[in-house]
């Protein structure tokens, strides 16, 4: 069955400590990977998504990703934290040949203490 | 200027009773989507039209029922509700497949639904 792991649930780190979160798929076919980020009491919002070419993805406030194809990963980075990057954050896949059927991961919850 | 709107915001009602949510999206996408985000911040898709027409339909209660007057709009009808509908519901919109722009879904701020 088609499934997204986000390996960590909760996340705490100060501020301008490094970030990664880990996001791995089970999925056939080409696939279509995003990020969305639910700030406290907001709706999802895409951070960033990849659908082909460079695998290393640049998205909104110097978020980035890595999808790794033989690891069936795509895990979400940023150098830096800020306390405005307190939120829950959600990876999600489609694939091309899953009609429009997005797939999200259970969430990673990181909190950044200022 | 909202780009996916609901309404409710809040939406507070007894067991048994029946409600609806609205969604509409003024971004021109041809797909809409129903999610429901429980209390652990779980997020599962439940519907999905594309031009007015169902393509994906969970497995959900059939207590639960979309509908889609056009592609601007798709409405959640809840029948007899129960205390495990208690959740967040979000309504969400896509773009038609093409480009690059295939899957992005841009969400509205949700419906807090609380079942008493």
């Amino acid at each position: 069955a088609q499934s997204v792991s986000q390996h960590n649930h909760h996340v705490i780190l100060s501020e301008a400590a490094s970030l990664e979160l880990g996001c791995n798929y089970s999925y056939g076919g080409t696939v279509n990977l995003f990020w969305y980020v639910q700030y406290p009491g907001q709706h999802l919002q895409l951070l960033l998504k990849y659908f082909s070419g460079d695998p290393l993805v640049k998205g909104i406030k110097g978020f980035e990703a890595e999808f790794i194809k033989s690891k069936f990963s795509f895990n979400l980075r940023k150098p830096s934290v800020q306390w405005s990057d307190t939120a829950e954050y959600f990876c999600a896949v489609t694939s091309n040949t899953g009609g429009f059927k997005t797939i999200f991961g259970a969430g990673t919850r990181l909190f950044v203490k200022a | 200027d909202t780009a996916v709107s609901q309404t409710p915001k809040y939406l507070v009602t007894q067991m048994g009773n029946d409600k609806s949510i609205k969604c509409e999206q003024n971004l021109g996408h041809d797909t809409m989507y129903w999610y429901k985000q429980d209390s652990k911040k779980f997020l599962k898709i439940m519907f999905s039209y594309n031009n007015k027409e169902l393509i994906i339909n969970e497995t959900v209660p059939n207590r639960f029922s979309p509908k889609s007057p056009d592609k601007a709009h798709l409405n959640l009808h809840i029948n007899s509700l129960e205390l495990g509908d208690s959740a967040v519901y979000f309504c969400a919109s896509s773009p038609s497949t093409s480009g690059t722009r295939v899957y992005e879904q841009y969400f509205g701020p949700g419906t807090r639904l609380t079942v008493t």
